[in-house]
């Protein structure tokens, strides 16, 4: 079984300021992580993805994620926040491999609002 | 780059009524696509995973009478909502892989359909 914790419901951060999304997994196998953005009444972006390569990912649109296995932990990143960051942000654990793979579980979300 | 296309983006019924939603891969092949119901401010949850020429896969809790996947091509998945009443309200969206080009470990997501029944 896997699961996702992303550990803040909302972040509030000001224009130009570091962004720390938290996310915690569990899986039974070397899971594969992603972080997916959706901006209102919109689908899904990928903006990175870990599927056992570099423990330190990096994304679009400035953002990166670093895969900590002994902490179990996925966290994403952004020296800088832009006005256009604001939305919600999804976790998202999958098994690796097989037939199984797409069966994503996503995290509860973390919206990220940004002021000016 | 890869595209997944929905359809319609958004739509009303009337309770009761059937509503078909497509899913396109656009540019690539995929013999399996995910469909995703997702509730107002909540997040995504896996509904069933549709496999090109069988039966979809249905996760548990979800009615499979009531939600019928079709996946008859390798670019196409249909979901329909059977006599829909107002609790099927949702937002839907569905996810295809790459199954035979380079992006196979990667997910596309198309951009949802906003059911709404009155």
């Amino acid at each position: 079984a896997q699961s996702v914790t992303q550990l803040d419901s909302h972040v509030s951060v000001s224009e130009g300021t570091p962004v720390l999304l938290r996310c915690n997994y569990s899986s039974s196998y070397s899971p594969s992580l992603f972080w997916y953005v959706q901006h209102p009444n919109k689908g899904l972006q990928l903006l990175l993805k870990y599927t056992s390569a570099a423990t330190l990912v990096k994304g679009i649109n400035g953002f990166e994620a670093e895969f900590k296995k002994s902490e179990t932990s996925f966290h994403l990143t952004k020296p800088s926040a832009h006005m256009s960051d604001a939305a919600e942000y999804f976790c998202v654990v999958s098994e690796p491999g097989g037939t199984s793979y797409g069966k994503l579980t996503f995290g509860q979300g973390t919206i990220l609002t940004v002021h000016p | 780059g890869a595209v997944v296309s929905q359809h319609p983006s958004w739509v009303i019924c009337k309770s009761g009524t059937s509503v078909k939603i497509e899913c396109r891969s656009l540019d690539f092949q995929a013999t399996t696509m995910f469909w995703y119901r997702q509730f107002p401010k909540q997040s995504l949850m896996l509904m069933a995973t549709s496999n090109e020429g069988s039966k979809a896969t249905y996760e548990q809790g979800v009615e499979k009478d009531k939600f019928l996947i079709n996946h008859a091509s390798l670019t196409l998945s249909t979901l329909t909502v059977t006599s829909a009443h107002p609790e099927d309200s949702s937002f839907y969206i569905c996810s295809a892989r790459d199954t035979f080009g380079a992006g196979a470990n990667v997910l596309t997501f198309g951009a949802g359909s906003r059911l709404t029944v009155l």
